[in-house]
């Protein structure tokens, strides 16, 4: 069973800069695709961007381009997402996830069989 | 970018009742859509892949189809539990949510 552990809460100035992280288990995390999806208090999923291990690939969604950073240290089956520049629009739960079909991943397609709980960034003067 | 489009924003309805939410991409992603649960204060919970592939342990009731540009998620007798918010996903292209339907029953 595969199971992702991300770190806890943080509060942040803006200007600042967040990472964030989510330690997985079971499955394969390097043969996996893993990605970082937001969502801002009431509103909807957003697409950060994400990265297929085995491949060393790794795609941004346009609007993060620049401003953030996805690392995956395979020693320890652990990705990472860092985000710079904070404003206040950045409030939101950060969430990893994980697709696993391995058809999926040799195409690069992210998709989400598994889910971390949630990491509740507040950007605030 | 691919753009998601569900429809509705809304749903009210009774225990045992048939649902569809639509999804509609502004261009082809051949099956690449999956369907999410998402419960308040919750992670996302993937129900259906590749449009029509039900995830182990997903109940039966419900089911995704379409292909290309349109698709649905039904569920087919409306229970307590399937009280939640929807979100379709295509993944043709990187990724990209639907702005998503909650369901009230």
């Amino acid at each position: 069973q595969v199971q992702l552990v991300q770190s806890g809460a943080e509060v942040k100035k803006p200007g600042s800069s967040v990472k964030v992280s989510c330690k997985t288990s079971g499955g394969s995390f390097s043969s996996s695709a893993i990605s970082w999806v937001r969502q801002a208090p009431g509103q909807g999923l957003e697409w950060m961007g994400g990265i297929i291990p085995i491949f060393g690939t790794i795609d941004y969604a346009q609007r993060f381009q620049g401003r953030v950073t996805i690392t995956a240290d395979e020693s320890t089956n652990t990705a990472y997402m860092e985000l710079i520049s904070l404003k206040s629009e950045d409030t939101a739960v950060y969430y990893c996830a994980r697709g696993e079909d391995l058809v999926a991943t040799v195409v690069k397609r992210y998709y989400f069989d598994s889910w971390g709980q949630g990491t509740l960034v507040t950007v605030s003067s | 970018d691919i753009q998601m489009t569900q429809s509705p924003s809304t749903l009210s309805a009774s225990v045992g009742d048939r649902i569809t939410i639509t999804c509609r991409a502004n261009q082809t992603i051949n099956t690449w859509l999956a369907w999410y649960q998402q419960k308040p204060g919750k992670a996302p919970k993937l129900l259906i892949s590749k449009a029509s592939i039900l995830k182990s342990e997903v109940p039966s009731r419900f089911s995704g189809s379409g292909f290309g540009a349109e698709f649905t998620l039904t569920i087919s007798s409306l229970q307590p539990d399937d009280s939640a918010t929807y979100y379709c996903q295509q993944y043709n292209t990187y990724s990209t949510f639907g702005q998503g339907t909650k369901v009230e029953i």
